[in-house]
């Protein structure tokens, strides 16, 4: 079974310009989530989908970041304009039965904003 | 609000030796689960072992195992044998019942010496 794939691995990119994060979750996993990492800190929760549906975006630090998952199947993660302290590394997650059983993580994305 | 504290940001062990990392949590649930993840250098996160809070008995998973104290809040990670392939950031990782996310601490950096 192919396990979550992200992508890029990496992208550096100017303050001010846009840069759209793609997640592709495992087959058949409804349940899909975004996390970020600023370095040396936790890991912080930014959204949740159930299907197409958002089912949690608290964690969503501004209006500057967008996240869709059409169909239910992969999922993009907008940042415009980005910002400075949106670096870090954004992880992706996906689950079938609920968080309750853990996730299966992405290797992230690695943005620098410079 | 739930928090989950590794006060390890770093640790070391010598090869074939036993290591231990902390991690407290705060929580008014009585009904979570905890997670150990793994984060190796190639930066994708793997469930190492899980901890359901009305279990008393200590999760184990090979040369892994868990220390639950429910009263004093704390679920630490015993690693066995330890293995060069054990290097990677470890990651504690909370989650209720009620609760829409998994809250995550900081992480601790663990380095097997040869």
């Amino acid at each position: 079974e192919a396990g979550v794939t992200q992508f890029p691995s990496h992208s550096v990119i100017e303050k001010g310009q846009t840069v759209t994060l793609r997640c592709d979750p495992i087959s058949g996993h409804d349940n899909l989530y975004w996390y970020r990492r600023v370095m040396g800190k936790e890991i912080k929760f930014l959204l949740h989908f159930v299907k197409e549906s958002k089912q949690d975006e608290s964690g969503m630090p501004n209006n500057r970041f967008l996240a869709e998952r059409t169909g239910g199947t992969y999922s993009t993660l907008k940042v415009q304009p980005a910002e400075l302290e949106d670096s870090g590394v954004y992880f992706c997650a996906s689950s079938q039965g609920g968080r309750r059983y853990g996730y299966t993580f992405g290797s992230g994305t690695r943005l620098t904003v410079v | 609000a739930q928090t989950v504290t590794q006060s390890q940001p770093e640790m070391s062990v010598q090869e074939a030796e036993t290591v231990t990392l902390s991690c407290t949590y705060d929580t008014s649930e009585s009904d979570y689960y905890l997670f150990w993840y793994k984060q190796p250098p190639s930066r994708q996160m793997i469930l190492v072992i899980r901890q359901e809070a009305y279990k008393q008995q200590n999760a184990t998973e090979n040369r892994f195992s868990v220390n639950f104290q429910k009263a004093a809040k704390s679920f630490s990670l015993k690693i066995s044998d330890s293995q060069l392939g054990d290097a990677a950031m470890y990651f504690c990782a909370y989650t209720s019942i009620s609760g829409n996310d998994m809250r995550f601490g900081a992480g601790t950096r663990l380095t097997v010496k040869p």
